[in-house]
């Protein structure tokens, strides 16, 4: 059975950091391409940032360049997401999500809530 | 940036037909994926390469595209459709992912 669990959410600081690991089991982890994707409450699904299968490719959105990293251990079948410099506009729940080589997200994590609050 | 438009609601009988659309400029090359989200719940892919069907969506479920506009349809939409859909595609390069806003649907 394939499953992602995210943890690593939590209430910070603006102007803050924090790490979010989404461990994956169920399925060949170093083979798959994955994403982040975010929601704020009570918002729509936005997407964060996206890591091919050997880490060698990545991308983000606009909103969060520069000061979010993403990355992955294919050792430790695990995703990370480094969120530096938070803001209260990434108050959201975080998912990790499989990407399919055709592009469809296939599997979602249940997410991790970030709240940025002073 | 690129972006994908959905209208915000809409809004059905039990039985009747549902369509919910989403516009993006590079939809005529990029596939497009809807998603749907129950409340609380994380979103679950029902429809993927434009048209396809994942294996336990029903077939109430399908999806179309025309030029720069996708649309989900469901046939004698249902009760338990309830929900928030969003579509998803890619800008033209392939490299920047996006949502659409979303589209809470109605049935009642």
């Amino acid at each position: 059975e394939v499953q992602l669990v995210e943890s690593g959410g939590g209430l910070v600081q603006p102007g803050g950091s924090l790490r979010l690991s989404c461990a994956a089991s169920g399925f060949t982890f170093s083979s798959s391409e994955m994403n982040w994707v975010r929601q704020a409450p009570g918002k729509g699904l936005q997407w964060v940032s996206y890591i091919s299968a050997s880490g060698d490719t990545i991308y983000y959105a606009d909103s969060v360049k520069g000061r979010f990293t993403i990355s992955r251990d294919n050792a430790k079948n695990s995703l990370y997401l480094q969120m530096n410099s938070l803001r209260a506009e990434d108050t959201a729940v975080y998912y990790c999500a499989r990407e399919q080589p055709a592009g469809e997200f296939d599997y979602w994590g249940q997410g991790t809530l970030v709240t940025v609050s002073s | 940036s690129y972006e994908l438009t959905q209208p915000p609601s809409v809004s059905v009988s039990p039985g009747q037909t549902a369509r919910i659309t989403c516009s993006g400029d590079a939809l005529p090359k990029k596939y497009a994926y809807w998603y749907q989200q129950k409340s609380g719940q994380a979103p679950v892919l029902v429809i993927y390469d434009d048209s396809k069907r994942p294996s336990g969506i029903p077939e109430r479920f399908s999806g179309s595209t025309s030029g720069t506009m996708a649309t989900l349809t469901i046939s004698g939409a249902q009760v338990e459709d309830e929900a928030d859909y969003y579509c998803y595609s890619t800008d033209s390069s392939g490299n920047h992912r996006v949502f659409g806003g979303g589209t809470k649907l109605t049935v009642l």
